[in-house]
């Protein structure tokens, strides 16, 4: 069965990139998208079709997806980004990856 | 604005059955296609059924199928979900979540809007 695996966690400090990766295979064929989610709050969208923003997220959040790995970028990381992000695609059903803890250092 | 809101959870013991319900608003529930997604206490998010937007079309996850039937009443805006020989590892928060894409066929590229969530404890 079609998995997506992601890092456990990632540590980034203010100001900085945060690089999120998620691999699965020919995950580049598939589209993919990324959702946020804060403690105690249910899952916000931030990519999705691979690249593409819902509207109010912020232009610091992008993604790509190529070959075997998507990857969500967060640009100027800033405290409240600090969250756990699942990337998610489709392979006749859908798909989550394990998430992973954004820690914002 | 759109609105999902859950309802229908609560204590039921194995072997038992509980139906959630997800009332919709602010959009034309029928062009969208819809989803189950659960989290376990402290676990990941987890993909439980969807369901496309008019033509009936339904998918389950394994760890559900034959257990679980997703169902809509677009009249009603709302989203079902009956789940029968319920287990210790279907406790989680359920959510319901809509299709980003306009069209109603489960494309599975992304929700764009989600419920509260709704707990569900499976325990005797």
């Amino acid at each position: 069965s079609f998995e997506l695996t992601q890092p456990p966690s990632v540590s980034v400090s203010p100001g900085q990139t945060a690089s999120i990766t998620c691999s699965g295979d020919k995950l580049g064929y598939k589209y993919a998208c990324w959702y946020q989610q804060k403690p105690g709050q249910s899952p916000v969208l931030v990519i999705y079709q691979d690249s593409k923003r819902p509207s109010g997220i912020p232009e610091r959040f992008s993604g790509s997806n190529s070959g075997n790995t998507a990857t969500l970028t967060i640009s100027g990381t800033q405290a409240m980004d600090e969250a756990d992000y699942y990337c998610q695609a489709w392979d006749s059903n859908v798909v989550f990856g394990g998430g992973t803890k954004l820690t914002v250092l | 604005e759109v609105q999902l809101l859950e309802s229908g959870g609560g204590l039921v013991q194995p072997g038992g059955s509980l139906r959630l319900s997800c009332a919709a608003s602010g959009f034309t529930f029928s062009s969208y296609a819809m989803a189950w997604v659960r989290q376990a206490p402290g676990k990941g998010l987890e993909w439980v059924s969807a369901i496309s937007g008019s033509d009936g079309n339904t998918y389950y996850a394994d760890s559900v199928k034959g257990r679980f039937t997703i169902s809509r009443d677009n009249s009603k805006n709302t989203l079902y979900l009956q789940m029968n020989s319920l287990r210790a590892e279907d406790t989680a928060v359920y959510y319901c979540a809509k299709d980003v894409i306009l069209g109603g066929t489960v494309r599975g590229v992304g929700f764009d809007y989600w419920g509260q969530g709704t707990l569900v404890t499976v325990s005797s």
